[in-house]
């Protein structure tokens, strides 16, 4: 299976952007990357999801490296509530008419805010 | 805004009972999946049903797991004789498409507490 790796921790001020980096590079050309958050006491949160091309939302924004073995999620001003554990994914695309290919969580980025 | 709902909350059981856990996924979804996590651990996959059968499970969702569709909305996840290590936090998950595809969104409920005494 395709791993991620991410940083244990990382820390960034209030209002200020905060990129999460992620490594994928054992990624296949059928990945997805997923990133879902978990806030404290709560069930994991969809935050973004992209194949190639960069992506935004109205909660982040996804930048995928050319040959897709990294990304970053950006959080354009991070605020108290964004204190998280943030989860990089890849989901391989097996048989799209048969079934799904769950999500496999690993141990993510904890992210704290500093107000 | 749509949402996944789950009940209990918190379930405290004495070891060797059955536990049923009951969802409601969001109503559109075709998807359905189990996830749990064990206090300080992660989020760890169960089984997903798509089309009224397991489409895949986990080497955790042994013989003592069982989920089943009722009807068209409940979705639930039996233990059927629990043990102290299946104290956890117990998440009901619904996707629209194949989280493989564009519409790969996964929507988590709050999640169900079980405590095993």
């Amino acid at each position: 299976d395709a791993k991620t790796t991410q940083p244990n921790s990382m820390e960034s001020n209030e209002e200020e952007p905060v990129h999460l980096p992620c490594n994928h590079s054992t990624i296949s050309g059928t990945d997805y990357i997923h990133w879902y958050r978990q806030l404290p006491s709560q069930g994991p949160e969809y935050v973004i999801h992209g194949l190639t091309s960069n992506v935004n939302n109205r909660m982040a924004s996804l930048a995928i490296a050319e040959d897709r073995k990294s990304s970053t999620l950006i959080l354009h001003r991070a605020t108290l509530r964004d204190a998280a554990v943030y989860y990089c994914i890849l989901s391989r695309a097996l048989f799209r008419n048969s079934g799904n290919t769950p999500l496999a969580f690993g141990k993510g980025t904890r992210l704290s805010v500093i107000a | 805004e749509p949402e996944v709902t789950q009940t209990p909350s918190h379930q405290v059981t004495q070891m060797g009972q059955e536990v049923i856990l009951r969802c409601v996924p969001i109503s559109n979804h075709l998807y359905f999946y189990w996830y749990r996590q064990i206090l300080g651990q992660k989020v760890e996959f169960l089984v997903s049903f798509y089309n009224n059968e397991i489409s895949e499970k986990s080497e955790i969702f042994d013989d003592q797991f069982s989920v089943e569709r009722p009807d068209g909305s409940n979705f639930t996840l039996k233990i059927r004789s629990t043990k102290l290590e299946d104290s956890a936090m117990y998440f009901c998950a619904s996707s629209e498409g194949n989280l493989a595809g564009a519409a790969g969104e996964l929507f988590f409920g709050e999640g169900s507490r079980l405590t095993v005494l």
